[in-house]
């Protein structure tokens, strides 16, 4: 079956600490995004990539990193740099990049990330 | 985000219709779209509505957009108790900007 998979679901760091969370998709397609969600907020975008080995920031990039080195993954790092980290992360494909066409994105179950 | 704003609650008796409403900036949108999510889970693609369109009928969901106020609306004929959850619009350009999300709350 076809999908986008995030882990791990829940997650807990110590503060000052970095942590990765994991994205992987086997639908072939081109663009990943990270978005972070908190409440009342809605999704902000972190992060996007349009095709491997290039990405750009968001809205809200700092005290994150990303790499693209597959078209699969898109490992998203919270940095201790991030001031409030503690949200519900969301990784998200779609075939191309926005704008022009449709764009269906498909989304991951997400993973709630709690600094303790 | 900033470019899409939504209501944040909305509250509806079961069998009757929900209206959620959205405004947005981007005039250069091609595409709009509403999305789903269910408690703790990411979201899904509900419906969409081409720029050119004024509405667009899908089962019990209705688009309307008026591309002149900028304003975009799902209307749920018939809520039922699983459409309990939380409402996004979007918009394209480069990137997919989402609103604050609508909760709405079926109510027996």
């Amino acid at each position: 079956d076809g999908g986008i998979t995030q882990s791990p679901k829940y997650l807990f760091r110590k503060e000052g600490q970095n942590v990765t969370l994991s994205c992987e998709q086997n639908l072939n397609h081109d663009a990943m995004y990270w978005y972070r969600q908190d409440p009342g907020q809605g999704l902000r975008l972190i992060y996007y990539s349009q095709i491997v080995n290039d990405f750009q920031k968001g809205d809200i990039a700092e005290g994150y990193s990303v790499s693209r080195e597959k078209k699969e993954s898109f490992p998203l790092t919270v940095t201790s740099a991030q001031k409030n980290p503690t949200a519900f992360y969301l990784c998200a494909s779609s075939m191309g990049p926005p704008g022009g066409g449709l764009t269906e994105a498909f989304f991951g179950q997400g993973t709630r990330l709690t600094v303790v | 985000g900033e470019d899409v704003e939504q209501s944040l609650f909305l509250s509806v008796r079961e069998g009757d219709s929900s209206v959620i409403n959205c405004t947005y900036t981007d005039s250069s949108s091609t595409y709009l779209y509403w999305y789903k999510q269910e408690p703790g889970a990411g979201l899904q693609l509900l419906t969409y509505i081409f720029s050119n369109m004024d509405m667009k009928q899908d089962q019990r969901l209705t688009v309307l957009l008026n591309k002149k106020d900028k304003h975009l609306s799902l209307r749920i004929a018939d809520t039922q108790t699983g459409d309990s959850a939380i409402y996004f619009c979007a918009e394209s350009d480069y990137k997919l900007s989402f609103g604050a999300g609508t909760t709405v709350t079926v109510r027996a």
